[in-house]
């Protein structure tokens, strides 16, 4: 199995522009994350979803929009970026909500100029 | 708010010692307690979680201590190896079945040849 992987592994935006951020993991995982990590902090939830079609916020959504049309895939959407939106973003899956086990990605590095 | 957070951002430690991580906890309602490893350049990774109703849980090297009484959790790593450097983060889950962790923002553990 290769995991949660997540593309691109870099980028660079500048302000206003949009992208996607891929998210895929073939563990066949029910919950997905998706978590900004600014330097030296911890994780922060932005979204997360517990099956396909079923999506929530989590603590920093703002600025950001998921979809979640099958179990494997949960792209991330940044809309209109800003430099607020510089961080390391990881994916991550777990089983259930009753694993506290969360499987992470590697990251994209997201810079906004 | 209720937090989860570390009380030293920075540990070194000499090559075959023991290494003790602390995480102080607010919120008195967390059902579990979880610790993360997050080497550089890589997504977290589970290492051990514990129980509010436990006092201490042992894995492979790895002890974490829990004392409700002054919301206080540590993790002890037995003979730490190289491999041991990275970044450690507790997160803790409100409740069962609860699908959203709380990340504190982590020690970063660099083990001294």
């Amino acid at each position: 199995n290769a995991g949660v992987t997540q593309t691109p592994k870099f980028r660079i935006l500048k302000i206003g522009q949009s992208m996607t951020l891929q998210c895929t993991q073939d563990m066949n995982h029910n919950y997905m994350y998706w978590y900004r990590q600014d330097p030296g902090m911890g994780l922060k939830l932005i979204y997360y979803s517990v099956g396909a079609g079923i999506t929530d916020k989590g603590e920093v959504p703002n600025g950001y929009n998921v979809s979640r049309s099958t179990t494997e895939d949960f792209p991330l959407r940044l809309e209109l970026a800003a430099p607020s939106q510089t961080s390391v973003y990881f994916c991550a899956s777990s089983y259930s909500g009753y694993s506290n086990e969360q499987f992470f990605g590697p990251g994209t590095r997201l810079t906004v100029l | 708010g209720e937090s989860v957070g570390l009380h030293l951002p920075t540990l070194s430690v000499q090559e075959g010692d023991n290494s003790i991580i602390n995480c102080a906890y607010s919120n008195s309602a967390s059902d579990y307690f979880i610790w993360y490893k997050q080497e550089s350049g890589k997504g977290p990774q589970f290492i051990i979680d514990i129980r509010s109703n436990m006092d201490k849980r042992q894995g492979q090297r790895v002890t974490v201590l829990l004392n409700k009484t002054v919301k206080h959790l540590s993790l002890q790593i037995a003979a730490t190896q190289p491999g041991d450097s990275a970044v450690y983060f507790c997160a803790e889950k409100t409740d069962f079945g609860n699908e959203k962790l709380t990340f504190g923002t982590g020690t970063r553990l660099t083990i001294i040849p």
